[in-house]
């Protein structure tokens, strides 16, 4: 059973860089079945896509967040990660990470989410 | 990038069917998925590629689409199925995705 688990800092300070890591368990990430995402909720608010990759490197990103946001892959530790820099307020929210399978076209396994909260 | 819109909420009575519908350009070109969030769990993936069910999702749960808009249906509701529902695509330019704006469906 494959497992997705998000790591990384609760609580940043404005305006620094926010890391976090997801580590796929039970399943490899270098297959070329599916595409890893982020995603993330604002307290109250609703889902917001950040960007997704492939095992090879591509990526895709939000246009909204496109100038801040690095993701990259490590395949040697079955773990990919996102980069958000110059953080505000209105980053504080719950980060996920997500698997999308390609013949689903779908994000079908999701991490249990993260909360960061951006504030000095 | 492509917006997708849902209504920001309705109710069902208990055993009726209630529809949710997203709408949006992108979805003249790329199938909807959709997920159920239940307060303060991640979203589960309930329908995949128009009318698909990942094991484990009750049958009452079934999607459609017609043009800019696609649909979720529940029919026969149950008090478990309380949650909000967020569908999700491409965007026009296929190399993106994005969310809906959300529905929260009550069960009377």
């Amino acid at each position: 059973q494959l497992q997705l688990q998000e790591s990384g800092p609760g609580l940043v300070k404005p305006p620094e860089t926010l890391s976090l890591t997801c580590t796929v368990s039970g399943g490899s990430i270098s297959s070329n079945n599916y595409y890893w995402g982020w995603i993330r909720q604002p307290p109250g608010k609703g889902l917001e896509w950040i960007g997704s990759m492939y095992y090879t490197g591509n990526t895709y990103f939000n246009p909204s967040l496109k100038s801040r946001i690095s993701i990259s892959v490590d395949t040697s530790k079955n773990h990919f990660s996102l980069q958000l820099n110059s953080l505000t307020a209105t980053d504080t929210a719950v980060y996920y990470c997500a698997r999308l399978t390609k013949s689903y076209d779908a994000f079908d396994i999701w991490g249990q989410g993260t909360m960061v909260t951006v504030s000095s | 990038s492509s917006e997708l819109t849902q209504d920001p909420a309705v109710s069902v009575a208990l055993g009726q069917t209630v529809r949710i519908t997203c709408q949006g350009d992108s979805l003249r070109s790329y199938y909807a998925s959709w997920y159920q969030q239940k307060p303060g769990q991640a979203p589960i993936l309930v329908i995949y590629a128009k009318n698909n069910r990942p094991s484990g999702i009750p049958d009452r749960f079934s999607g459609s689409s017609s043009g800019n808009t696609a649909s979720l249906t529940i029919t026969g509701a149950q008090a478990e199925d309380e949650a909000d529902y967020y569908c999700n695509s491409r965007d026009r330019d296929s190399s993106g995705r994005v969310f809906g704006t959300g529905t929260k469906v009550t069960v009377l």
